[in-house]
């Protein structure tokens, strides 16, 4: 059972307009929401979180909502340039039993290609 | 230093061999990960763990071996692999229970034959 969906496997946008990405969980005890962009062969790439206390964070072009009772965040991207052009995954952590760690789950990531 | 390391960043090896792949962080982190990631697929974690003891271990093989010597060392030993074990093979640090990023390392990509 995914606790952590992306529904669209692919996006393409032109230069220059909005990129939204979609994430919805089902896992209330995720408290920590982070977005990692990823090129092939390489490890994640950490870009932005936000913590389930608040519903947007913004860092320069890119911007995570929660939506915290629909179980739902999206990262937008304005302006798309084309070396946003990666795979991009939602990421959920939560305390592990022990409370000694936290583990990340992933969503299954959106391939954005950004066209010039 | 927000790094980690991970070597090799290839490795081919035959179903008998033996192989370890390693990880290293100065970020002086005392959670570190391993995780499994197949072609078109997210990152599936395999093991944690916290303070050099291992917390979780996500029902993998026992052809799947960690050790974490200490705090900034985090090995993955392998041996009579099976070649649906090819995959990169990705390790993480972060602090052990701050709500904050994971950092990863570049992989190590891993075939079997």
């Amino acid at each position: 059972d995914q606790q952590v969906k992306q529904n669209s496997p692919s996006l393409s946008v032109q230069e220059g307009r909005i990129s939204i990405l979609n994430c919805d969980y089902t896992n209330s005890m995720f408290d920590y929401f982070l977005w990692y962009k990823k090129y092939p062969a390489e490890g994640p790439t950490f870009l932005i979180s936000i913590s389930s206390i608040k519903d947007k964070n913004e860092d320069g072009r890119f911007t995570v909502f929660l939506n915290k009772s629909a179980k739902h965040l999206s990262l937008h991207i304005v302006p798309s340039q084309p070396g946003d052009s990666a795979v991009y995954f939602c990421a959920a952590s939560t305390l592990i039993s022990s409370g000694s760690a936290r583990q990340l789950t992933f969503g299954s990531g959106t391939q954005l290609t950004v066209l010039p | 230093d927000t790094e980690v390391t991970q070597t090799p960043k290839h490795l081919v090896m035959g179903m008998t061999n033996k192989k370890s792949l390693k990880c290293e962080q100065h970020m002086g982190h005392r959670a570190m990960y391993w995780y499994k990631q197949k072609a078109k697929k997210p990152p599936e974690l395999m093991f944690v763990y916290s303070y050099e003891k291992l917390s979780i271990n996500e029902s993998v093989p026992s052809r799947f071996s960690p050790e974490c010597p200490n705090s900034s060392l985090l090995n993955l030993h392998l041996h009579a692999l099976q070649p649906e074990d090819s995959a990169l093979y990705l390790c993480a640090s972060s602090p052990a229970v701050l709500n904050t990023e994971a950092f990863f390392g570049q992989g190590t990509r891993l075939t079997v034959v």
